[in-house]
């Protein structure tokens, strides 16, 4: 069964660091998108892409976060200098078609800041 | 995207049948209602989508009124390994449904 794989599983950083996280969605897939969820509390949506661009993004994605799809497969979630309250699971999900809530995802990337 | 309230958390026994209900009082027309299932350190899972009446799949049912202003999850014979949080999500999932949003979810617990 297609899968959305995702690395790396555990990231250990020290605050102010640049962090790239990677994932790789199903590959006919359209939709892509970021979450994190905080130890203990709900997932939180980040940013969806389409066609090569951000279709949407929440106030948590700030200028510090940005996303890109490099070379047709690899979706990527760059947090530039991370701070303390970016220690979290980020999950990257992949639609591939429309009329339909469902959402693949990968095993996530637990991410440390220190 | 419709705003979901359902239970904080629930707590069952192995076996029993498990009906965790959503409220989406302000759904609308083209909304679908789809549920999701989240273990510890891993991503939801999709676990089922309806529009109206009863949709039943290998692993739960989802019962939807006339009204469509709640719908049930059902889990038949629950096991340990049921042991998660479920999330209910209303909206519609066409070309303009970029922005997914989680709520709070349901925690059920599965004792022995």
């Amino acid at each position: 069964e297609p899968e959305v794989t995702q690395t790396p599983s555990h990231q250990v950083t020290q605050m102010g660091q640049e962090v790239i996280l990677r994932c790789v969605p199903i590959s006919n897939h359209l939709y892509f998108y970021w979450y994190r969820q905080i130890l203990g509390q709900k997932v939180e949506f980040l940013v969806s892409f389409y066609n090569n661009e951000i279709s949407e993004k929440s106030e948590i994605f700030d200028d510090q976060f940005s996303v890109e799809r490099p070379d047709g497969s690899n979706f990527t979630l760059k947090i530039r200098s991370t701070k303390l309250e970016d220690s979290a699971m980020y999950f990257c999900a992949s639609r591939g078609v429309l009329n339909t809530g469902e959402l693949f995802f990968g095993e996530g990337s637990r991410l440390t800041v220190l | 995207l419709a705003k979901t309230t359902q239970p904080i958390s629930m707590d069952s026994y192995e076996g029993q049948e498990v009906n965790i209900t959503c409220s989406h009082n302000n759904i609308a027309t083209n909304d679908y209602i789809t549920w999701y299932q989240q273990f510890p350190s891993q991503g939801p899972r999709f676990i089922i989508q309806g529009y109206k009446t009863k949709v039943t799949n290998e692993v739960a049912s989802l019962f939807i009124p006339a009204d469509r202003k709640s719908s049930t999850l059902s889990l038949p014979r629950v096991s340990l390994s049921d042991t998660a949080v479920y999330y209910c999500l209303v909206g519609d999932w066409g070309s303009s449904a970029s922005k997914i949003i989680f709520g709070s979810g349901t925690r059920l617990s599965i004792r022995p």
